[in-house]
């Protein structure tokens, strides 16, 4: 197990059109978290799962994305309908539940541009 | 409201001396705070936990220290490196339980030989 695999690295879009990234986690990890990142600031919470169950979502995440971890192993985030201002790093992380002393393993991020 | 700051956006040290980052948080009572060091590009990665009964954590050349009076942690490196140099994430759980992290801005630490 190589870690937190995300891809694309990197998406260029027209505004309006969907994009799809993936999230292949730790295999033994149970919760998988999606952050977004702007220039500058830190990683901002999107939403997260322990194991298929979507347990919390954030209010910046507006209709226009979902996300799914159908058998509770890799992850999808699709953005609908993108916009410019969807511009950013999408960052993908997992954890194992029970265990507090470790932080979260991060992959290395989808770049989304949308022109 | 709810905020966690580093109060330094950018940092500049020379080689060899011990750079400190200060991390603020308000209106939170985290359960432990956490410190990720990013380089440009990539995703974070994880440094060190330390819960809120413990006063300094430390890892080989790194030391955190936790304040939950002052509502602070410091995040040291000893003999810096230029391979040191990077952003520096402090990061906390809102409360205690299993709620996500939330991150601070970041600190841009440069290391001059």
């Amino acid at each position: 197990d190589t870690g937190v695999s995300q891809n694309p690295r990197h998406k260029i879009t027209k505004r309006g059109q969907n994009v799809t990234f993936r999230c292949d986690p730790i295999s033994e990890h149970n919760r998988l978290y999606w952050y977004r990142q702007t220039l500058g600031q830190g990683p901002e919470f999107l939403t997260y799962f322990q194991n298929e169950a979507q347990l919390e979502k954030s209010r910046l995440l507006s209709d226009r994305f979902s996300a799914e971890r159908p058998k509770g192993s890799f992850s999808t985030l699709e953005i609908q309908r993108t916009e410019q201002g969807d511009s950013a790093m999408y960052l993908c992380a997992s954890s194992l539940a029970r265990y507090r002393n470790y932080g979260y393993t991060f992959g290395s991020g989808t770049r989304l541009t949308v022109v | 409201s709810q905020k966690i700051e580093q109060n330094s956006e950018a940092l500049n040290i020379q080689e060899g001396k011990t750079a400190t980052l200060t991390c603020n948080y308000t209106n939170y009572s985290p359960a432990y705070l956490q410190w990720y060091r990013q380089d440009p590009g990539r995703g974070p990665v994880f440094l060190l936990l330390i819960r809120e009964n413990e006063k300094e954590k430390r890892k080989e050349r790194l030391k955190v220290t936790f304040d939950t009076t002052l509502k602070q942690s410091l995040f040291h490196i000893t003999a810096s490196q230029p391979a040191d140099s990077a952003t520096y994430l402090c990061a906390l759980v809102p409360f205690s339980g299993n709620t996500p992290l939330v991150f601070g801005k970041g600190t841009r630490l440069s290391v001059i030989a």
